[in-house]
């Protein structure tokens, strides 16, 4: 079974710009969950997808987004890129959902702003 | 701001002691869950525990929830090369409908041989 895939792998953009990251889990998985990993703040939960819907969220401004579509690929959003933003931003997919069930992350994404 | 606190940051311990990490919260946790991540890799979740003064075991690794779901810990017995990494606690906060999943920031381990 293919693991959880994020793309792409390393990014780089200025400050002001905006990005788009997907997800692709483990096939037959329904929750998607997306964190932020930096440094200074470790890992923060920014927002828990199922079945197409968000079922919940971190403490992320509005600036950060995301989505989910009918074959559970999820893609994340942040726009008005800042300096702060550059970490690595990671996915994770369960069956039934973080709550309940073993995440299955992916290799992440390497975000970087200039 | 981080509501887990998890100590130490860091341990450097001799191939065949014994290792432990805690987690403390400053809010009742509905369950708590550990990962460890190697270097330059990704999260890989270790276990779930949900009752209150649940004890479980994974061979060398035995991991606890405090009576009051607000602290929790991970002990290795006698530590191998292969234990090296970051471990991670993260618990899930219920809000309302609203369930957060809060991460320590992580104990990593070194281990000489």
């Amino acid at each position: 079974k293919a693991g959880v895939t994020q793309t792409p792998r390393y990014l780089i953009k200025t400050r002001g710009q905006q990005v788009t990251l997907s997800c692709s889990p483990i096939s037959g998985h329904r929750s998607v969950s997306w964190y932020q990993q930096t440094p200074g703040q470790g890992l923060q939960f920014l927002f828990e997808y199922f079945s197409e819907t968000q079922r919940n969220k971190g403490n992320f401004p509005g600036r950060f987004s995301g989505r989910q579509f009918s074959n559970s690929r999820s893609e994340m959003n942040v726009s008005t890129l800042e300096l702060g933003d550059s970490a690595l931003y990671l996915c994770a997919s369960s069956f039934s959902g973080l709550l309940t069930d073993t995440q299955y992350f992916g290799p992440g994404t390497r975000l970087t702003v200039l | 701001g981080q509501q887990v606190m998890q100590i130490p940051q860091y341990q450097h311990v001799q191939e065949g002691e014994d290792f432990t990490t805690y987690c403390n919260s400053s809010t009742t946790l509905s369950n708590i869950q550990w990962y460890k991540q190697r270097p330059g890799g990704h999260p890989v979740f270790l276990i779930q525990l949900v009752k209150s003064g649940e004890v479980k075991k994974q061979k060398r690794l035995t991991f606890q929830f405090g009576e009051a779901k607000k602290n929790s810990s991970l002990h290795i017995t006698a530590t191998q090369t292969t234990d090296v990494g970051t471990y991670f606690c993260a618990g899930i906060r219920i809000a309302g409908n609203n369930r957060k999943l809060i991460w320590g920031l992580g104990t990593s381990l070194a281990v000489n041989p």
